[in-house]
């Protein structure tokens, strides 16, 4: 089965970029049409969908960070990633990747998780 | 967006008895939910899809139930380890949206 596994920075000061790396393993990241998500957790907003990439390349944002957020796949490193711009306080949440197979849209795998911290 | 709403937010019961969590829809999201249980410091695990689907490994004490707009977490006989956050998530609309949880903790 799929094992992910979040990196990235744990602090990120207001009005930069957060970039998470997600890493696939146990499956190739184009072996099955997968979507490939990222999910936050915050205690002021509780599980919130970021957004999803198809093993297409095809995205899909929720609206509430589609003009700060990007998911891209790296084909090279069987990993994909997310990069949230221009980020404040309330981007301050344990992210979580998480996979499904495309036509079955409830998130059977998922990484363990990483706390980023948003703080001058 | 389609906002889910789980009550009670915390439910006491005792081990071994039954617990019924529930989850409400502000829009239709047809039988398209999913719910999750969650432990401190863990991810998110599956336990059904579909509405009433168990997910792999999952205990048949858990059942769900619901459709359109209410739906149903049923866990028949509380085991130690299914004292934990439950959350609702519903894949009918985009963007997929989630309830806010309730927890489960010991009476």
């Amino acid at each position: 089965q799929v094992r992910l596994q979040e990196s990235g920075p744990g602090l990120v000061k207001p009005s930069q970029t957060l970039s998470l790396t997600c890493t696939v393993s146990r499956d190739s990241i184009y072996s099955t049409t997968y979507h490939w998500n990222w999910v936050r957790q915050s205690a002021g907003k509780g599980l919130e969908w970021i957004g999803r990439i198809h093993t297409s390349g095809i995205t899909n944002y929720n609206p509430s960070l589609k003009s700060r957020v990007a998911i891209s796949l790296d084909t090279s490193k069987n990993h994909f990633s997310l990069k949230l711009i221009s980020v404040t306080a309330a981007d301050m949440a344990t992210y979580f990747c998480a996979s499904n197979i495309e036509g079955r849209p409830y998130l059977n795998y998922w990484g363990q998780g990483t706390l980023v911290t948003v703080s001058p | 967006e389609t906002v889910m709403t789980q009550s009670p937010v915390t439910l006491s019961v005792s081990p071994g008895e039954r617990a019924t969590l529930s989850c409400r829809a502000s829009q239709s999201v047809s039988g398209n939910l999913a719910w999750y249980q969650q432990k401190a410091g863990q991810a998110p695990r599956l336990l059904i899809y579909e509405a009433s689907t168990r997910a792999t490994g999952i205990p048949a004490r858990f059942s769900g139930s619901g459709s359109g707009t209410e739906f149903t977490l049923t866990i028949s006989s509380l085991q130690s380890e299914d004292f934990a956050v439950y959350y609702c998530q519903q894949y009918n609309n985009w963007p997929y949206t989630f309830g806010q949880g309730t927890k489960l903790e010991i009476k």
